[in-house]
């Protein structure tokens, strides 16, 4: 069965570098998600992507996160100068058009991000 | 904020029906019930959806009242591994999905 991957699982950084995560859809979808969850807090949405640009973002998608889909397969989550609050789960999910009238979102199994 | 209201938690005997219930009774027409399960820190998982009608498929049965307010998320027989946290989303094609802090589903032997 068609599934969403992540990589890297787990990812540990120092505060104010750059990381990039890494996520391929499922392969004939054509939405794309980006989550985050806190330890022990509620999953929150970060941005949705559709036809190389941003659909829908949340407050916390600032101008330190980015996106892209740099090639057919891989969408990459950003973030330039990581602060200690931006450790967290961060999941990937993708969908396969938003003109069905549902839409189900699969997710990956997520990368951890810690940073020190 | 979520548009759905669960318990916090339940406890289900291993091998009975976990009956799990949501209202959401701001649901609009063109937005559909889902229901997702996280394990742990694992990715949230999809389970099923519907809109008005009842719905069934190898993991759940949803049930559905006739004025969409509310819902039930049916295991028909709880394992171990149905432990978990089980979120309620009602969600219109292509947005966000806006999560609660679900039900904890504890089954025990």
């Amino acid at each position: 069965e068609p599934e969403v991957t992540q990589t890297p699982s787990h990812q540990v950084t120092q505060m104010g570098q750059e990381v990039i995560l890494r996520c391929v859809p499922i392969s004939n979808h054509l939405y794309f998600y980006w989550y985050r969850q806190i330890l022990g807090q509620k999953v929150e949405f970060l941005v949705s992507f559709y036809n190389n640009e941003i659909s829908e973002k949340s407050e916390i998608f600032d101008d330190q996160f980015s996106v892209e889909r740099p090639d057919g397969s891989n969408f990459t989550l950003k973030i330039r100068s990581t602060k200690l609050e931006d450790s967290a789960m961060y999941f990937c999910a993708s969908s396969v058009h938003r003109d069905f009238l549902s839409d189900t979102q699969y997710f990956g199994p997520g990368t951890r991000l810690t940073v020190l | 904020d979520a548009k759905t209201t669960q318990p916090p938690s339940m406890d289900c005997a291993e091998g009975r029906a976990a009956n799990l219930p949501c209202n959401h009774s701001t649901i609009s027409g063109n937005e559909y019930v889902y229901w997702y399960r996280q394990i742990h820190s694992q990715g949230p998982q999809y389970i099923i959806h519907g809109l008005k009608n009842n719905e069934t498929n190898e993991m759940a049965s949803l049930i559905i009242t006739e004025d969409r307010k509310s819902s039930t998320l049916i295991l028909p027989h709880a394992t171990l591994r149905d432990t978990a946290v089980y979120y309620c989303i009602v969600n219109q094609a292509g947005t966000a999905l806006i999560f609660g802090k679900g039900t904890t589903l504890s089954v025990s032997s």
